[in-house]
């Protein structure tokens, strides 16, 4: 069973300030995502990437950063984190087989106050 | 790129009954087809796949029908219980390579005795 792990689980910070999310994944999968989920908006696309020190960008990547340092590894980063942050920040994973299927995360609650 | 509807946004079943999520989809080269379920507190669960051109998947109280020609995905929910209430979210893939899924906005499912 594919397993993906992700820390902190919350997180509260303030305007400004600077957060790293934290994504492992044990299944050897070479692609990992980060998505943010709101309320009207669904679950959308911040980054990706398909490889360690790869690095490719989604469709909301405006105040994100991203790093893959190993195949298990990939990290989201809030440098100035700002309200509109506020989101429920979900990782997951994918390999070419089974279509690309992603397997999630539990996800981390983010709020900026 | 690729758009996804999703619809309806709340359904409201009574148990044993039966009930059909719709989503429709926009980008004629997507390939890969996803359900996922997901509870209160928790991430999105792979429930169901297609990738065929109207191909029915059955299992776990679900059928999936894909029919391509009119771009619709369908999750049809064929005797609901009361561990069947959560938000379903339909996911598509294009053949953009490595590319995240495309998700629609999500259906909340309650169902009631």
């Amino acid at each position: 069973e594919a397993a993906v792990t992700q820390s902190p689980r919350n997180k509260v910070t303030v305007t400004g300030g600077n957060v790293t999310l934290s994504c492992r994944q044990t299944n050897s999968h070479n692609y990992m995502y980060w998505y943010r989920q709101d309320t009207g908006h669904g679950l959308r696309l911040i980054h990706y990437s398909y490889g360690a020190g790869n690095l490719q960008i989604g469709d909301v990547p405006d105040g994100y950063k991203a790093t893959r340092t190993t195949q298990e590894d990939f990290f989201l980063l809030l440098e100035l984190a700002s309200p509109s942050q506020t989101s429920l920040y979900f990782c997951a994973s994918s390999d070419w087989t089974r279509g690309y299927e992603q397997y999630f995360g539990p996800g981390t609650r983010l709020t900026v106050l | 790129g690729e758009q996804v509807e999703q619809r309806p946004p709340h359904l409201s079943v009574r148990e044993g009954d039966s009930a059909v999520i719709i989503c429709t989809y926009t980008d004629p080269n997507s390939y890969y087809f996803f359900w996922y379920k997901q509870e209160p507190g928790a991430g999105l669960q792979l429930l169901m796949k297609v990738f065929s051109s109207t191909e029915i998947n059955e299992g776990q109280g679900f059928t999936v029908l894909l029919n391509k020609k009119d771009k619709q995905l369908s999750l049809n929910l064929t005797a609901a219980h009361p561990g069947d209430s959560a938000v379903y979210f339909c996911a598509v893939r294009s053949n953009n390579y490595a590319q995240g899924l495309t998700f629609g906005l999500g259906t909340r499912v309650s169902v009631f005795p």
